[in-house]
């Protein structure tokens, strides 16, 4: 079954510092990753996705990740945080549903990021 | 182009009542999927929809239903409300069926007394 891991439920970082945030998946065929941004009381914003060819994705806001397939991992980095960078992000993993044309998406539990002055 | 927009925001209903909401999808997306995300279980799919038709249905009771009319937009219904049933409910528009790209409103909150 497709499934996503974040195992850093809430992490802090400094101002200014790097950041990256882990993400496993379970997915049989080549996976569709993406990574979520919340802002407390928002919805989702998307951060960026990996669908095929390079395997190092640049995204909006300064992100950027890379995609590991040895490893099944998908990791969120960023070189420099800012204070507004605090919130929950969510890596997500599209799957098929079953031999439907159908899709959906699968969302890890989420990280929540705290910056720290 | 406008986002995809979510009414009410908020709302408090009573254990047993029933509840609607409604999304409007971004201009030209096709589909809307609907999420559940609570403390406890995250985020979780409800259903999604695309011409009308529902697509794909999560694990969630006959209680919830949705629907999506000829111009896209979709509303989804509870009935009998239940206390576990607060949440935030986001609903995401996409291009076309099998389209990952999903783009979220910003959630209607619904807290059940």
């Amino acid at each position: 079954a497709q499934s996503v891991t974040q195992p850093d439920i809430h992490i802090t970082v400094s101002e200014g510092a790097s950041l990256e945030l882990r993400c496993n998946y379970s997915y049989g065929a080549t996976p569709y990753l993406f990574w979520y941004v919340q802002s407390p009381g928002q919805g989702l914003q998307l951060l960026l996705k990996y669908f095929s060819g390079d395997t190092l994705v640049q995204g909006i806001k300064g992100f950027e990740a890379e995609f590991k397939r040895s490893q099944s991992s998908f990791n969120l980095r960023k070189p420099s945080v800012h204070w507004s960078d605090a919130a929950e992000y969510f890596c997500a993993v599209g799957a098929q549903v079953g031999y439907s044309s159908a899709s959906k998406i699968i969302f890890g539990s989420g990280t929540r990021l705290s910056i720290r002055p | 182009k406008a986002g995809v927009t979510q009414t009410p925001r908020y709302l408090i209903k009573t254990r047993g009542q029933q509840v609607t909401l409604s999304c409007s999808p971004i201009s030209g997306h096709r589909s809307v999927s609907w999420y559940q995300q609570t403390p406890g279980q995250g985020l979780q799919f409800l259903f999604e929809y695309f011409s009308e038709t529902q697509r794909n249905k999560g694990n969630f009771p006959g209680r919830f239903s949705g629907r999506q009319f000829s111009n896209s937009r979709s509303e989804m219904n509870v009935s009998t409300l239940e206390l576990g049933d607060s949440a935030l409910y986001l609903c995401a528009s996409s291009p076309g069926l099998a389209s990952y790209e999903q783009y979220f409103g910003p959630g209607t909150r619904l807290t059940v007394t």
